[in-house]
């Protein structure tokens, strides 16, 4: 099982349609979540972190956790043709001193007009 | 503030040659990464220090890696000799300690081995 894990995609949604984005992980001790969006031949930017259960939200974007069920998301409301990207979610669990992120392989979101 | 500077942003280089990748963190961040991403395998971190000392270089895949942290503003990840599989994009990333500090990446070094 891999540590964190994503389905790939792509993911298809309209314009102005809510993108939905998974994640789940293995380490039930895992203290923080992050996402980060990466476009095409760019570096990794993060987006949107939480720490706690429950909902985050900034701008169009909210984050979700699910400690229990080991499961984190990302919602994207009125997405953009401008959100098409892979998003990778990490997580950062208590190994090599609490320091250390793994990320997921990233899923591919692609909003088409 | 500047983010993390990563030089050379391109390299191509022979088979057998050294290659050497660049890194100055974020100022005032006291922890750097170096990932490697290829298509295969995704986003793999490769070591990283704290306080420029190496504390976890698990994912160097072999012993012609190695990477160095002479001073608070910069590091340098080496291979010597290079191999076509080394092909790949080269992150470098810092934060701040904390267990909910994000990492800031780098723009990358695109490395090709021919």
């Amino acid at each position: 099982q891999k540590e964190v894990e994503q389905n790939s995609g792509p993911l298809s949604v309209p314009e102005g349609a809510i993108a939905s984005l998974n994640c789940t992980y293995s380490d039930r001790v895992s203290q923080s979540f992050f996402w980060y969006r990466q476009y095409s031949g760019k570096s990794p930017e993060l987006i949107m972190s939480i720490y706690s259960n429950g909902d985050k939200e900034d701008g169009r974007f909210t984050a979700q956790l699910n400690k229990a069920s080991q499961y984190v998301s990302l919602l994207i409301r009125d997405s953009q043709p401008s959100d098409s990207a892979t998003y990778l979610c990490a997580v950062r669990g208590l190994t090599g001193g609490g320091n250390k992120l793994t990320f997921g392989t990233g899923t591919q979101l692609k909003v088409e007009l | 503030d500047a983010g993390v500077i990563q030089s050379p942003r391109h390299e191509v280089t022979e088979m057998g040659q050294e290659v050497t990748l660049r890194c100055k963190p974020i100022s005032g961040h006291d922890y750097l990464f170096w990932y490697r991403q290829t298509m295969m395998r995704g986003l793999e971190l490769l070591i990283y220090f704290n306080n420029n000392v190496p504390i976890d270089d698990s994912g160097m895949p072999e012993d012609r890696f190695s990477a160095k942290m002479p001073n608070a503003s910069f590091s340098t990840l080496k291979i010597q000799p290079s191999e076509p599989r080394d092909s790949a994009v080269y992150f470098c990333a810092s934060s701040r300690g904390g267990r909910n500090q994000p990492q800031h990446f780098g723009d990358g070094t695109r490395l090709s081995i021919l």
